[in-house]
């Protein structure tokens, strides 16, 4: 069973731009998380997409923002990028059973110049 | 104060060794209790999954979850070489958004 897959595996961006992010969850899940590991901070919860819908966000500004398409995949996009916004940006899915288990991906590694 | 704390190490221990990684936390309301094990530059890997206090085995890992004193622990018996990775504790409410709350992380090296 092939798990989360995360494109691209490494971004590079200047201040200022805009990121996207893509993810795909593991087949039958339709929940879609993202995450936030950035160096000192830890993981950090930025999003929940359920079903198309966001149902749960963590204390990040609002150019942090996404969608999950009809097939479960998601987007992150981060708008007006910021030096502090250089990551490791997770995504992870879970079938919809609140609190459920949730399995990640590897990663896309973002950095801002 | 972090709603989750765990010691940062990093933890050298020998092949072989009974390895025990805590994580303590403020908030009552975690219900739910996980590990991940993350490798470096990759993503976390879930290796427990736990509700109530009490003790959950799988293989050579151990979750154990004290809700009394807000302390998780995960022991890891014949420790490998290829356990050597960054431990995650995360935690989560009920009705909490499926938010998960992480430990900052312990660092783990299993020397031969």
């Amino acid at each position: 069973e092939a798990g989360v897959t995360q494109s691209p595996t490494h971004l590079i961006k200047t201040r200022g731009q805009q990121a996207t992010l893509r993810c795909s969850p593991i087949s039958g899940h339709t929940s879609v998380y993202w995450y936030q590991q950035a160096l000192g901070l830890g993981l950090q919860f930025l999003l929940w997409y359920d079903e198309g819908e966001e149902r749960n966000r963590g204390n990040f500004p609002p150019r942090f923002s996404g969608r999950q398409f009809p097939n479960y995949s998601s987007e992150l996009n981060v708008n007006a990028l910021e030096l502090e916004d250089s990551a490791l940006y997770l995504c992870a899915s879970s079938r919809a059973t609140v609190n459920d288990e949730q399995f990640f991906g590897p990663g896309t590694r973002l950095t801002v110049l | 104060q972090k709603e989750v704390e765990q010691d940062p190490g990093p933890l050298s221990v020998p092949e072989g060794a009974i390895v025990s990684l805590n994580c303590t936390y403020s908030n009552s309301a975690f219900q739910y209790f996980m590990w991940y094990r993350q490798y470096s530059r990759k993503g976390p890997e879930l290796l427990m999954y736990t509700y109530s206090s009490g003790n959950k085995e799988d293989g050579r890992f151990t979750a154990q979850v004290d809700k009394s004193s807000k302390y998780i622990s995960l022991f890891i018996r014949d420790s490998q070489p290829s356990d050597s990775a960054t431990y995650l504790c995360a935690m989560t409410p009920t009705g909490g958004g499926n938010k998960l709350t992480f430990g900052t992380g312990t660092q783990l090296k299993v020397e031969l």
